[in-house]
């Protein structure tokens, strides 16, 4: 299986930072690579699928990058309401699996 | 608009079984991909697996922690996804979600809110 490691586990920024989570593969997944958004007691939501492609109707403060083993998720201008649990999920090759998660809270 | 609402989860002893479904509207089911993931208290996310429109052969594929206990199914006729589970473990307990929209079923689109399963004695 493909395992995904994510980095930090957690991190306590100010509104208006700039975020960057990176997300990591034990092997080259190309660009099969989406993030989510998951905030208490929710369903994740998906921000950006095939690495960088922004999901209609996400804030474009939100964007991807990245391709093979390291991807990156940055928020540009970090705001009160992107407090959640960001997760990246592989999907080049079954099982597909997640991360373990970056807890996101305001400082 | 594409709805997603699972239900039939509740607590079961660990070798019984459940079978939550999942009750789709807004989008057209019997030519889409479905998923199940699922969510243990306190943890990460976990793709259970995925099942096939009838058109591409409607097969199933699990992940290792399921396969051979678990069986997804689908009811076109009732727009109805479902998660026969079996010889349920503690460690099957956990949120389910069903979801649906991406190419393939590679990665949840649209998602429901998840029921509730836990196993305990």
């Amino acid at each position: 299986d493909i395992q995904m490691t994510q980095s930090p586990s957690s991190l306590s920024a100010s509104v208006g930072d700039r975020v960057t989570i990176t997300c990591r593969a034990s092997q080259d997944i190309a660009n099969y690579l989406s993030w989510y958004q998951q905030k208490p007691g929710k369903a994740p939501k998906v921000l950006i699928y095939d690495s960088s492609t922004l999901e209609g109707g996400v804030p474009s403060r939100f964007s991807g990058s990245g391709s093979g083993t390291e991807f990156t998720l940055t928020i540009t201008s970090l705001r009160p309401e992107d407090v959640a649990t960001y997760h990246c999920q592989q999907y080049d090759d079954l099982p597909f699996t997640f991360g373990p998660g970056t807890k996101v809270d305001i400082k | 608009e594409v709805h997603l609402v699972e239900s039939g989860g509740g607590l079961e002893k660990p070798g019984g079984s459940l079978r939550v479904s999942c009750a789709a509207s807004g989008f057209t089911f019997e030519n889409a991909w479905m998923i199940w993931f699922r969510q243990a208290p306190g943890k990460g996310l976990e793709w259970v697996g995925r099942i096939r429109s009838k058109v591409e052969g409607g097969t199933t594929d699990y992940a290792a922690p399921v396969r051979g206990r678990f069986t997804i199914s689908r009811e076109d006729s009732k727009s109805t996804l479902y998660l026969q589970m079996n010889s349920l473990k503690i460690e099957d307990t956990a949120v389910y979600f069903c979801s649906t929209g991406s190419p393939m079923g590679t990665f949840g689109d649209y998602w429901g809110p998840g029921t509730l399963v836990t196993v305990s004695s």
